[in-house]
């Protein structure tokens, strides 16, 4: 069975920092790219990042770059997303999304709440 | 203010057929696949098209997707009360080099 865990989540003030992941088992992880998404509370969904197979590219929305750092360690099957200098406006429910080859989004994780507050 | 476009809402009778649009640009659906997901309150968002007009198994043939342009839609034919949902497309857009999502359609069965 596909399954996607996510931890990491928390309580952090403005300007810290978090790091989340998302372990993974029931499928080969090195055979597929991830992705990240958030979704503020209330809110519609929001792209975060995406990392290929083999962390050959890396994608961010706009509104992180320069501040999150995704990554992978195949050999560990678990994605990361490194947070840095975080703002209020990034509280979130913080979801990890399997993608293969035209196919995004066939399994997600239960999701990790983020609180920026002060 | 999300690059695709989504109704807020949309409403049904048990039975009736709902359309849900998503509207977007070249740089997203013109030139890319999209995706559609389902998603229940405290839940994670499950894929019920992608795509465009693929249903993966499990879901069913109520379901279905199509794309002209840079606009598409996503249909739910005889309408059932577990479809009371709300409903999001994705794209990939060319030009921001990422993923972008539709602001969600409320889908209320009356």
């Amino acid at each position: 069975e596909v399954q996607l865990v996510e931890s990491g989540g928390g309580l952090v003030k403005p300007g810290g920092s978090l790091r989340l992941a998302c372990a993974a088992s029931g499928f080969t992880f090195s055979n597929y790219a991830f992705n990240w998404v958030r979704q503020a509370p209330g809110k519609g969904l929001e792209y975060v990042s995406s990392i290929t197979s083999t962390s050959s590219a890396v994608y961010y929305a706009g509104s992180v770059r320069g501040r999150f750092t995704i990554s992978r360690d195949n050999t560990k099957n678990s994605l990361y997303l490194q947070m840095n200098s975080l703002r209020v406006e990034d509280t979130a429910v913080y979801y990890c999304a399997r993608e293969s080859a035209g196919f995004f989004g066939d399994s997600w994780g239960q999701g990790t709440l983020v609180t920026v507050s002060t | 203010q999300s690059v695709l476009t989504q109704p807020p809402s949309a409403s049904g009778t048990p039975g009736q057929r709902v359309t849900i649009s998503c509207s977007g640009s070249s740089s997203n659906i013109g030139n890319n696949f999209i995706y559609w997901f389902q998603q229940f309150p405290g839940t994670a968002p499950k894929v019920v098209i992608y795509r465009n007009n693929q249903r993966p198994s499990g879901v069913p043939d109520r379901f279905s997707g199509s794309k002209s342009g840079t606009s598409a839609s996503l249909a739910i034919s005889g309408l059932r009360s577990e479809d009371e949902a709300d409903y999001y497309c994705a794209s990939w857009d060319d030009s921001l080099s990422g993923k972008v999502f539709g602001g969600g359609t409320k889908v209320t069965v009356l």
